[in-house]
């Protein structure tokens, strides 16, 4: 078992939905728990974390979290063409020490 | 404000060969992780790197290997290139040590250094 699995995709959703993606994760330990946001050839750019169970809200995005479930999810809503990315799911082990990316779900927004 | 620079941005090597990347942090960090990135494996994590002290490491054979500089450049070094090691190499910069340049928004990735081993 990974030790954080996401869906790869291609994800599509119609431009002005609500897109969410998910995450789970097999370390009960974890603490802190990430997305980043890559386009294609570029570098990754941190957009969210959280580590309290319950939503957390940033502009359009919403990051969910369970812990007693083990997963974690972004939503993100009014999406637009340019939120077409890989969207990776990290999450800290439970000594804190690193974080261990998922490979990611490639996100498309369709006009 | 200058972001993360890496160099060399692309290197072909040879099997049995070795490879220094470098990275330089934004200016006042003082943290610097590597990665590694290949389509099979996704983005794992190398080792970081704070005070010119390696902090954490990642599960990578010894042949990868790092140190920081007092100016907080960091290099990594490959030894015995294998084909396995093509990668993207990429370094994040952040203001504080281990998770917590992430989670006060401070970590920044450069672009990359692309590793091709024939």
């Amino acid at each position: 078992q990974k030790e954080v699995e996401q869906n790869s995709g291609p994800l599509s959703v119609p431009e002005g939905a609500i897109a969410s993606l998910n995450c789970t994760y097999s370390d009960r330990g974890s603490q802190s728990f990430f997305w980043y946001r890559q386009y294609s050839g570029k570098s990754p750019e941190l957009i969210m974390f959280i580590y309290s169970n319950g939503d957390k809200e940033d502009g359009r995005f919403t990051a969910q979290l369970n812990k007693a479930s083990q997963y974690v999810s972004l939503l993100i809503r009014d999406s637009q063409p340019s939120d077409s990315a890989t969207y990776l799911c990290a999450v800290s082990n439970s000594s804190a020490s690193k974080i261990i990316f998922g490979s990611g779900t490639r996100l498309s927004i369709r006009p | 404000k200058a972001g993360v620079t890496q160099t060399p941005r692309y290197l072909i090597k040879t099997r049995g060969q070795q490879v220094t990347l470098s990275c330089s942090p934004i200016s006042g960090h003082r943290s610097v992780s590597w990665y590694q990135q290949t389509p099979g494996q996704g983005l794992q994590f190398l080792f970081e790197y704070f005070s010119e002290t390696q902090r954490n490491k990642g599960n990578f054979p010894g042949r990868f290997s790092g140190r920081q500089f007092s100016n907080s450049r960091s290099e990594m070094n490959v030894s015995t290139l294998e084909l396995g090691d093509s990668a993207l190499y990429l370094c994040a910069s952040s203001l504080t040590p281990g998770l917590a340049g992430a989670t006060q928004g401070t970590q920044y990735f450069g672009p990359g250094t692309r590793l091709l081993v024939l």
